[in-house]
């Protein structure tokens, strides 16, 4: 168990780019959820996943953004044309039976 | 929606003495989480708390849910430098997803 794995860790980018985070959960773990925590902010809950299906998304998440789970192993969120204000942490975490969540390390966006 | 207060939002200290901070809630939760969180890195799992008046220590660290279940403590005692961070509260109710907290930024001075 190497815990939750996020990559890139930092990504900087141009304004309209397209970026991809990638986030390798804890394997014995089946619910995955994307937060997303601005300066300041505490982690504020974009999504999740049970398996492949994602159930839930919050009104945070718009058109430009989407995240899949396509084996119910790994997960990728993908943002297109960012916006400076996309940037942020980007945090993945996963969720065993119990009611706690395990983060990863996070993946920053600095968009210019 | 729901929203989380964390109390005080920052706070310094000197090394040695006990910290107190608290978490409160518009909303009953049934499960109430203790996370720090060092710069540049996701946050780390404190305490879990899952019942109504529960009271769990972890190491100089001790949480309580609060019998109100809209509210949640947090104590640090005799502080040590490495406790600089920032600790967030995070909540839940059933079948809802965890809604987090501010934070509250701990500074010890040596």
């Amino acid at each position: 168990d190497t815990g939750v794995s996020q990559n890139p860790r930092h990504k900087i980018t141009k304004r309209g780019q397209n970026v991809t985070f990638r986030c390798d959960p804890i394997s014995e773990h089946n619910r995955l959820y994307w937060y997303r925590q601005t300066l300041g902010q505490g982690p504020e809950f974009l999504t999740y996943f049970q398996n492949e299906a994602q159930l839930e998304k919050s009104r945070l998440l718009s058109d430009r953004f989407s995240a899949e789970r396509p084996k119910g192993s790994f997960s990728t969120l993908e943002i297109q044309r960012t916006e400076q204000g996309d940037s942020a942490m980007y945090l993945c975490a996963s969720k065993p039976g119990a009611n706690v969540l395990t983060f990863g390390a996070g993946s920053r966006l600095t968009v210019l | 929606g729901q929203q989380l207060n964390q109390s005080p939002q920052s706070m310094f200290i000197q090394e040695g003495e006990d910290v107190s901070m608290n978490c409160t809630s518009s909303s009953i939760f049934n499960t109430w989480l203790w996370y720090k969180q060092d710069p540049g890195e996701g946050p780390v799992l404190l305490i879990a708390l899952y019942k109504a008046g529960e009271l769990t220590s972890n190491g100089r660290l001790t949480a309580q849910f609060g019998i109100t279940r809209k509210d949640s403590f947090l104590n640090i005692s005799a502080s040590i430098p490495s406790d600089v961070g920032i600790y967030f509260c995070a909540g839940s109710s059933y079948g809802q997803n965890f809604v987090f907290g501010p934070g509250t930024r701990l500074s010890v001075l040596p």
